[in-house]
C-alpha cells in the first residue's frame, strides 16, 4: 500500500528559481522524512521532521509538516542543476516500516 | 563509519531460474534491514524488513522471500523468476525505528 503520496509528478525549472513538492499520508505518523535519488542509483536521507514539529530547515530546503491535513511540503531555494533528481517522501504506518511515496521528478535546467 | 555494501549492481535471469541478492551492512550492530523494489519510473515498494536475526516482516505476497542469517545479512531470494520480477532492488538499514535509512546502492534486476 502506499502511505504517501507526492504532488506534482514531475517539475520543470529554471536555476535560480524554488522547486517546492507536496506529500500527502494517510495514517497518523511519528515523522516524516525526505529523500532524494539520482537516477539509476540508491536514496539519500535529506531530512526528518517530527510530528511536533511544524518547520525545518537544512541548507536550501525548508520542509513543513501540517498533521491536521496530513501533508508536507520540500521547499528547494535558488535551485541548482545538480539538483535534478526525483524527491521521495517516507513515513510508516507501523514503528518499524517506512513506506516511500510516488515520488517528484525535479528537472532543472542550466 | 558504517556502509552498506550490496550486490551484484546489474543481473539478468531468464524466467524460472532463482535469485540470491545480497546485502550486508558494516560498522553497526543490530540494524533494521529492508528490501526495496522500484519499477522504471516509479516508486519504493516495500517487500520485506527484519528488526533482528531471523525476524522477518513481508509486506506484499509474492514469490520472493528474504532471510536473514547474520545480524548484519539480509538476503533476497526467489525460486523461480517471473518476468514481473524485474525491477531495481534496493536494500537498506537503520539503527533505529525513528532514525533516517541507508541505502545501497541497488541491484538492477532484468528477468528475461
Amino acid at each position: 500500500s502506499q502511505q504517501g503520496e507526492e504532488d506534482p509528478q514531475a517539475l520543470s525549472i529554471q536555476e535560480g528559481e524554488n522547486a517546492t513538492m507536496n506529500c500527502s499520508y494517510k495514517t497518523s505518523i511519528n515523522n516524516l522524512q525526505w529523500y532524494r535519488q539520482n537516477s539509476g542509483r540508491g536514496l539519500v536521507h535529506l531530512i526528518l521532521i517530527r510530528s511536533n514539529e511544524r518547520e525545518k530547515h537544512s541548507g536550501r530546503l525548508r520542509v513543513t509538516l501540517d498533521t491536521s491535513k496530513k501533508s508536507s511540503s520540500l521547499l528547494i531555494t535558488a535551485s541548482r542543476a545538480a539538483d535534478t533528481a526525483s524527491y521521495f517522501c517516507a513515513t510508516g504506518d507501523k514503528p518499524d516500516k517506512l513506506i516511500f511515496g510516488t515520488g517528484t521528478r525535479l528537472q532543472v535546467f542550466p | 563509519s558504517q556502509t552498506i555494501h550490496q550486490w551484484p549492481a546489474t543481473l539478468v535471469q531468464p524466467v524460472g531460474s532463482p535469485l540470491s541478492l545480497e546485502c550486508t551492512v558494516e560498522g553497526t550492530s543490530n540494524p533494521n534491514l529492508y528490501w526495496y523494489r522500484q519499477a522504471a519510473g516509479r516508486g519504493l515498494q516495500l517487500l520485506f524488513y527484519s528488526v533482528g536475526i531471523g525476524q522477518i516482516s513481508s509486506e506484499v505476497p509474492q514469490n520472493l522471500s528474504a532471510s536473514r542469517p547474520q545480524d548484519r545479512q539480509f538476503i533476497l531470494s526467489s525460486k523461480k523468476l517471473l518476468l514481473s520480477d524485474s525491477g531495481f532492488y534496493l536494500c537498506a538499514w537503520r539503527q533505529r525505528k525513528d532514525s533516517p535509512l541507508h541505502f545501497g546502492n541497488g541491484t538492477r534486476l532484468t528477468v528475461t
